[in-house]
Parts: C-alpha cells; sequence; structure tokens
C-alpha cells in the first residue's frame, strides 16, 4: 500500500505570502504529526492529531501556525504571513494510534521564505 | 521544555559494535522512540521503549532505565550503511508531546 504522502515536495515564497502544506496519511492510521526540521537543526514536534481532533496545541510555534484535519485523513499545516525563519523541512507522519506505535513518515515539504 | 542529551557525532569500524546514549528528564516520561535518519531522507523507527531492560531487533538494540533517565542504542556487527543520524526522542506529559534530541551522527570507517 501507499505510503505517507505530503505535497508540494518543495515550496518557495515571498515573506509575508501563506503557505499551506498537505498530508495523506497512510489509509487507516488514526493518529497523525507533524514536525519540522531546519537545517542543522533537530526534529521539532508541531502538533498531532488523534483522529480530527489535536489535544495539544501548543508546539506550534507562533498563532501563524494552524493545522487542521478532516475526516480523518488528510490533514493541512497552514503558515500565515511567512517569515525567513519559517524556512524548513515539514515531515508529516502517521500511525495505526496513538504515541507509543511505530510512525512512517513523509518525504517532507521542503519550505524556502525567501 | 525537556531536555535530550546524545552526543552529535560518533565514529566506529565497520563490523564492531556501537553504543549511543541518551539522557533525558524523568518528569513526566511516557516513552523513548530511536529513529534512524539517512541525509536528506526522512526518519525511520528503529525501536520504542516504555518498560525498563533491553529490547532487540536483529542487529539493532534499545535499552532504558527510567530512574535513571538513560537509553541506548545498541548497534551490532555494524554496516557501511549504518552510517546515518540516530535520534533520541521522549514522550513527555499527558497530551503526548515529544522532545527529539539533536541526533548522534554515526560514521562507520571500513
Amino acid at each position: 500500500g501507499a505510503g505517507v504522502s505530503q505535497s508540494p515536495s518543495n515550496k518557495v515564497t515571498e515573506k509575508g505570502k501563506d503557505v499551506e502544506l498537505r498530508c495523506d496519511p497512510i489509509s487507516g492510521h488514526t493518529a497523525l504529526y507533524w514536525y519540522r526540521q531546519s537545517l542543522g537543526q533537530g526534529l521539532e514536534f508541531l502538533i498531532y492529531f488523534q483522529g480530527n481532533s489535536a489535544p495539544d496545541k501548543s508546539g506550534l510555534p507562533s498563532d501563524r501556525f494552524s493545522a487542521e484535519r478532516t475526516g480523518g485523513s488528510v490533514s493541512t499545516l497552514t503558515i500565515q504571513r511567512t517569515q525567513q525563519e519559517d524556512s524548513a523541512v515539514y515531515l508529516c507522519a502517521s500511525s495505526e494510534t496513538g504515541f507509543g506505535n511505530e510512525q512512517f513518515f513523509g518525504p517532507g515539504t521542503r519550505l524556502t521564505v525567501l | 521544555g525537556q531536555n535530550i542529551d546524545q552526543p552529535t557525532e560518533m565514529t566506529a569500524t565497520e563490523g564492531a559494535i556501537v553504543q549511543i546514549n541518551c539522557t533525558y528528564q524523568t518528569s513526566g516520561f511516557n516513552g523513548l522512540f530511536w529513529y534512524q535518519q539517512h541525509a536528506g531522507e526522512a526518519p525511520t523507527f528503529l525501536s520504542y521503549n516504555v518498560l525498563d531492560g533491553l529490547e532487540e531487533k536483529g542487529r539493532f538494540s534499545s535499552f532504558l532505565s527510567r530512574s535513571k533517565g538513560y537509553s541506548y542504542l545498541l548497534l551490532k556487527e555494524l554496516q557501511m550503511k549504518d552510517s546515518a543520524s540516530y535520534l533520541c526522542a521522549v514522550i513527555f506529559g499527558g497530551y503526548q508531546k515529544v522532545t527529539f534530541g539533536i541526533g548522534t551522527k554515526l560514521q562507520v570507517i571500513p
């Protein structure tokens, strides 16, 4: 079966523009995670969905970031008024249920804010 | 936030054994992951420990001591393809937050 897919694979945008990143998890996986990885930095956890709900949004870096998941499947991460420090690889992962289960990562979206 | 400490770089010889350590603050601990990440690729899952002790999976083993806030990843019979970054990640708190260490870049040499 298909793995986790993300789109776009690369996104170059101008500072101040909004961007929307998409994640398609593995079919049947109820848990979905967003991370980002800046150059030379470790993985940073952003948000976790169990079904359509995210119990804790405090991992999002600022109020310019929002995420939603509909139908227990596809998720979108939206960054409003992008800043240069938002440049990073944004990774999505899914697992059968919640934390404690193997997470399968997508290939990531490389975001560059000019 | 929680601090996850692991060495930034290690070098080991093909065929040898290497141990990568990870320490963390014990408060709110719920579980610990190890991931492998090759350069330019997404991480892949290696192990998940929630109870004390050693879990073996082929050439890779992971150990956890919850009271000491300590884990290690043991790689046996090293192969050149094992050259990668190894990420230690800890789940903290009731809402299942996860914190990653910076990762240990392992170089396997002939």
